[in-house]
């Protein structure tokens, strides 16, 4: 069964901290896996995309790893801002659909 | 470049009624996949649609259907509405399978 596991479930921390979302998924025949940010009752916003062949991918002070042989991927935050509050989302994607964990609730504190 | 629109945003229904979902993609995407988010259960897969065929297709009763038009643009029913359907349904699309996905709003439906 593909599950997807994030850790941990919620974060609360003052701002100018670097921080580590965690995500580990039970299959690893993945395309491609993403990590989204969703803020309360909103859709998800695409923040990184990592290709099954990629080991690594940046995106201002986002930076996203991907171990697939051991099922798992990790998000860097660094000096993390008030604005970064909202629930993170890893989603490998198997054919055809996307499979989502949980989530990690962040909130940055001024 | 527009993102992808979902419409309506909110939905009352009533149990037993039945609900239809619009979702329109990014211009030139041609799949198109939903997902039911509850408290509960989280996200879930609902189906996908490339070239107006569902290729892959979650595990929801048949009361979930869907479908896809000649333009991408996609549609999900949902028949005799339960309580437990009450969700946020997002749509995705994609340029083409397996690719980055794109998200809308979701519509927010409620049953009472």
């Amino acid at each position: 069964k593909q599950e997807v596991t994030q850790i941990p479930a919620a974060l609360s921390v003052p701002e100018g901290e670097n921080l580590v979302l965690n995500c580990s998924f039970t299959d690893s025949a993945i395309y491609n896996l993403q990590w989204f940010r969703q803020d309360p009752g909103k859709g998800l916003t695409s923040l990184l995309l990592i290709q099954s062949s990629q080991r690594e991918q940046t995106s201002g002070r986002l930076n996203a790893s991907l171990d697939k042989s051991s099922g798992r991927s990790t998000l860097y935050i660094a000096a993390s801002q008030p604005g970064d509050s909202a629930t993170y989302l890893c989603a490998p994607m198997y054919t055809d659909k996307l499979i989502f964990g949980t989530g990690t609730r962040l909130q940055v504190f001024p | 470049k527009a993102g992808v629109t979902q419409t309506p945003r909110y939905l009352i229904k009533t149990r037993g009624q039945q609900v239809t979902l619009s979702c329109s993609p990014i211009s030139g995407h041609r799949s198109v996949s939903w997902y039911q988010q509850t408290p509960g259960q989280g996200l879930q897969f609902l189906f996908e649609y490339f070239s107006e065929t569902q290729r892959n297709k979650g595990n929801f009763p048949g009361r979930f259907s869907g479908r896809q038009f000649s333009n991408s643009r996609s549609e999900m029913n949902v028949s005799t509405l339960e309580l437990g359907d009450s969700a946020l349904y997002l749509c995705a699309s994609s340029l083409i399978e397996n690719t980055e996905a794109f998200f809308g709003q979701g519509t927010r439906l409620t049953v009472v």
